[in-house]
């Protein structure tokens, strides 16, 4: 099946400071997806971007397809930016479209 | 509120017991999901469903079962065959289609303890 890696696994910041994750896929996909997984569990989606370029606020993303890696920037990072963040991935099947997912990058911002 | 409602939030299981854990959607969304998080690891597909009465193993299927008999529920049950069911469990749903068809939103979760 598709495979999903993301860097770093880890990654701590002071307030204020940029950032930007990676997450490289192995095939041809039909649906990527950001999350970002709170203290409690709860995953937020954040974007969806199969390709382009996408902002919201201090976050955006950007997915080559071309070359199957998508990176996420977080500007001015804050402490409720911490958190887990997976990056997660599709094929279209003739059941359905299933998501794989990333190990996820462990998030800390310091004040 | 629309969403995805799972429940109970925390769950402990006895050694041989079967247990269900709940997922509720009211976003009429056909398809729906189920995955395990182990800590420090990401989410993998235990069973999924496109449509009522119809649904297929993922990836971890073993000691799982599943029903869909109504489109905004799809119970899990977590069965004594799992023998190490200490997880956290979280169930998704999608609106297939076209448009905007391909978009996972995720519920709360469940966490299963064994006693």
């Amino acid at each position: 099946g598709i495979q999903v890696e993301q860097s770093p696994p880890d990654l701590i910041l002071q307030e204020g400071a940029n950032s930007t994750l990676r997450c490289n896929f192995s095939d041809s996909v039909n649906n990527l997806q950001w999350f970002h997984q709170n203290p409690w569990g709860q995953l937020i989606n954040l974007f969806y971007i199969p390709s382009g370029t996408k902002q919201n606020g201090r976050l955006s993303a950007t997915t080559v397809a071309t070359e199957r890696y998508s990176l996420l920037y977080i500007s001015s990072s804050q402490t409720t930016d911490s958190g887990v963040y997976f990056c997660a991935v599709a094929v279209q099947e003739t059941s359905g479209s299933r998501l794989t997912f990333g190990e996820g990058t462990q998030l800390t911002v310091n004040p | 509120d629309g969403g995805i409602t799972q429940s109970p939030k925390y769950l402990f299981r006895k050694e041989g017991q079967n247990v269900t854990l709940s997922c509720e959607q009211n976003l009429n969304h056909d398809a729906m999901y189920w995955y395990r998080q182990d800590p420090g690891q990401g989410l993998r597909l235990i069973y999924y469903s496109q449509i009522v009465n119809d649904f297929q193993k993922g990836d971890i299927a073993e000691g799982y079962s599943v029903s869909r008999e109504k489109k905004e529920s799809f119970p899990l049950t977590v069965t004594s065959a799992q023998k190490n069911p200490t997880a956290f469990y979280l169930c998704a749903s999608r609106r297939t289609g076209a448009r905007g068809g391909n978009i996972q939103y995720f519920g709360a979760g469940t966490r299963l303890s064994v006693l």
